[in-house]
């Protein structure tokens, strides 16, 4: 599709399980970010790739968040020892232009991955 | 937590009334956007502001930018059915700094 790709779209873990959720950005967007939006609440900032480089991971709560896109297009945003204030939707969002240069390129956001810790 | 703070928290509205929400910031943003998302979706970008007091129209929406850079107003006129759903705010410092949403239903 010519959208971006989450998988998969439900995700229940067991507290304490190691979780692996996937994004497919838009083919050519150079701009890839990684939000949590808590039930009610609005997408919070987690992490940004401009390709393959981890240029800001400031919004990451905890040491068991972990992030990569090794190649510059498919990003993983790895979760370990999942605990139920994990419990969100994981938004994955791409833009074509570098985003710290270029502000008014518009990011185009997928479904998400709602993870469920129980 | 959320940086901007958005009004109200939830409407219902009537099809055919006007809608308004707004929104401010303790903080300048360059750009400002606001987004809609439905049940199941992730957000879908409105309308985009880029300059300080603008006013961006799309459709029957309706945006402006205020003059201090620390918020904004959406309009949505004439309300249709498929508008129910939660927009949200969001300030663009490259990253985004969304609201925490205002949640628009139809009355019964």
């Amino acid at each position: 599709g010519a959208g971006v790709s989450q998988s998969p779209r439900y995700k229940v873990a067991k507290r304490g399980q190691d979780v692996a959720l996937r994004c497919d950005p838009i083919s050519g967007h150079v701009s890839l970010f990684w939000y949590q939006q808590a039930l009610g609440q609005g997408p919070e900032f987690l992490t940004y790739f401009q390709n393959e480089a981890q240029l800001d991971k400031s919004g990451l709560p905890s040491d068991r968040f972990f992030a990569e896109r090794p190649e510059g297009s498919v990003s993983t945003l790895k979760i370990q020892r999942t605990q139920q204030e994990d419990s969100a939707v994981y938004l994955c969002a791409s833009s074509l232009k570098a985003a710290r240069t270029s502000t008014n390129t518009e990011a185009f956001f997928g479904q998400g991955t709602r993870l469920t810790v129980v | 937590g959320q940086q901007l703070n958005q009004s109200p928290q939830s409407m219902f509205i009537q099809e055919g009334e006007d809608v308004s929400m707004n929104c401010t910031s303790s903080s300048i943003f360059n750009t400002w956007l606001w987004y809609k998302q439905d049940p199941g979706e992730g957000p879908v970008l409105l309308i985009a502001l880029y300059k300080a007091g603008e006013l961006t129209s799309n459709g029957r929406l309706t945006a402006q930018f205020g003059i201090t850079r620390k918020d904004s107003f959406l309009n949505i006129s004439a309300s249709i059915p498929s508008d129910v759903g939660i927009y949200f705010c969001a300030g663009n410092d490259y990253k985004l700094s969304f609201g925490a949403g205002t949640t628009v239903t139809v009355r019964a």
